[in-house]
């Protein structure tokens, strides 16, 4: 069974700093995803990391696969109150079925105070 | 209408009721799913549809009952729930064949609470 866990559970930080989102597993996945979810809604796909060692930018938010493919980990700079939500990481699972499913992490609750 | 909708929003009933849970897609995937989301719990995998055909049931007690009448429309009819499964269910959607490793597109989904 693959795993994917993720730490820290909760954050809690003040506007303008900055944090760094851990998502790891002893499993290699062929990729990662990275979701947010707000409260009441539904994850929004924020990223998909595909390679090993693959940075990707997004505006304030940076994502990273390991070389070996097996974490990922999420930076956030000089964060917003916008940015408050809960951060998911999800992989494949082993086996390639073609419907996709994915094992999620159990997330990150994430809180920026202005 | 664009990605995923969900119908109702909120939803309480009692527990020798029976109501329907509606997600629609139009994104034209192949592939929709069902989760559970709980407090303090990761996201819970429940039905997997795959061209309208279920291709997974993780074990979920048969109150809750799946109907996938096409690659668009899902369906959740639930019948004497137990307050246990109040939580927010979520409706999800994926192109079988994406090479990317099944980005999936999830909907608000539904607020369920069980009196």
């Amino acid at each position: 069974t693959q795993l994917l866990e993720q730490s820290p559970q909760f954050l809690s930080i003040q506007e303008g700093e900055n944090l760094t989102v851990y998502c790891n597993s002893s499993s290699v996945f062929s990729s990662l995803q990275w979701y947010r979810q707000e409260p009441g809604e539904g994850p929004v796909l924020l990223v998909t990391v595909v390679t090993g060692g693959e940075v990707k930018k997004l505006k304030r938010l940076t994502f990273q696969f390991g070389d070996a493919r097996k974490d990922s980990s999420l930076h956030i700079t000089a964060a917003q109150p916008g940015d408050t939500g809960l951060y998911l990481c999800a992989g494949p699972n082993a086996g390639g079925t073609s419907y996709g499913k994915l094992t999620f992490g159990q997330g990150t609750i994430l809180t920026v105070h202005p | 209408e664009t990605g995923v909708t969900q119908t109702p929003r909120h939803l309480v009933m009692g527990m020798t009721n029976k109501k329907s849970l509606k997600c629609e897609q139009h994104l034209g995937h192949n592939a929709m799913y069902w989760y559970k989301q709980s407090a303090k719990k990761p996201l819970e995998l429940m039905f997997v549809y795959n061209f309208k055909e279920q291709t997974e049931n993780n074990s979920v007690p048969s109150r809750f009952s799946p109907e996938c009448p096409n690659s668009s429309h899902l369906f959740l009819h639930l019948h004497t729930l137990q307050p246990e499964d109040s939580a927010l269910y979520l409706c999800a959607s994926s192109q079988g064949t994406s090479g990317r490793g099944g980005e999936q597109f999830f909907g608000p989904g539904t607020r369920l609470t069980v009196l």
